[in-house]
């Protein structure tokens, strides 16, 4: 069965931070590796990765898969407030047609 | 706005009852995703339909179904409503079918259930 593991499940930085999410999977047949933000309520597209190695980047977020090591790392530079929400990691294979999601890293920015 | 539109946005409703949310995908969109979340649980994928077709099925129980109409939107039907199916209820939407091709996926703002 395939699985997406995100870790820390839970974070609290203060503003000015650096944070590092991490998602890890297992799956069959790998297609590609989605990152969304969720506030109040619908999942927000960040970034979709299918190549090893190759940063995504927008404004403070950047992302970067390894394909070999079979995770992939969302890093937010210079954190504000606005950055709190629950950070959601999701992978799409060639052996199913559906997104399958990790349980999200909840991410508290404090002034 | 990421043009996946959801209605309603809430509602509540008693046990045994049949609810029907809907959902209508972004212009271009073919595919169509239903995920449930629960507070304890992540996005537990339902259903998935692309242009009319049923593709794939997830933790969808018998008492829950789902279409995709010939103008693409879909409805997410739940009958013999229990206590434990007070949820959000999302819908997404992508071009490609996520299989085999690389597609992003759009949210709805989702449907809160409660069920009293």
């Amino acid at each position: 069965e395939d699985k997406v593991v995100q870790s820390p499940l839970s974070l609290v930085v203060h503003e000015g931070d650096t944070v590092t999410l991490n998602c890890s999977y297992e799956v069959t047949n790998f297609r590609s590796l989605l990152w969304y933000k969720q506030e109040k309520k619908a999942p927000t597209f960040l970034f979709m990765l299918t190549s090893s190695g190759i940063e995504k980047k927008s404004g403070r977020l950047s992302s970067i898969l390894d394909k070999k090591e079979l995770f992939s790392i969302l890093n937010i530079t210079a954190t504000q407030t606005g950055d709190s929400a629950i950070y959601l990691c999701a992978v799409f294979s060639n052996s199913g047609y559906a997104l399958n999601f990790g349980k999200g890293t909840s991410l508290l920015v404090t002034p | 706005d990421s043009g996946v539109t959801q209605t309603p946005k809430h509602l509540i409703t008693a046990t045994g009852q049949r609810v029907t949310l809907r959902c209508s995908p972004r212009s271009g969109d073919l595919s169509v995703y239903w995920y449930q979340q629960s507070l304890d649980q992540g996005l537990q994928f339902l259903i998935q339909y692309y242009n009319g077709e049923e593709r794939a099925k997830g933790n969808i129980l018998e008492r829950f179904s789902a279409q995709q109409f010939p103008d693409l939107h879909s409805e997410l039907n739940l009958s013999s409503l229990e206590l434990g199916d007070s949820a959000l209820y999302f819908c997404a939407s992508s071009v490609g079918q996520g299989r085999y091709e690389n597609t992003e996926a759009f949210f709805g703002q989702g449907t809160r259930l409660t069920v009293v």
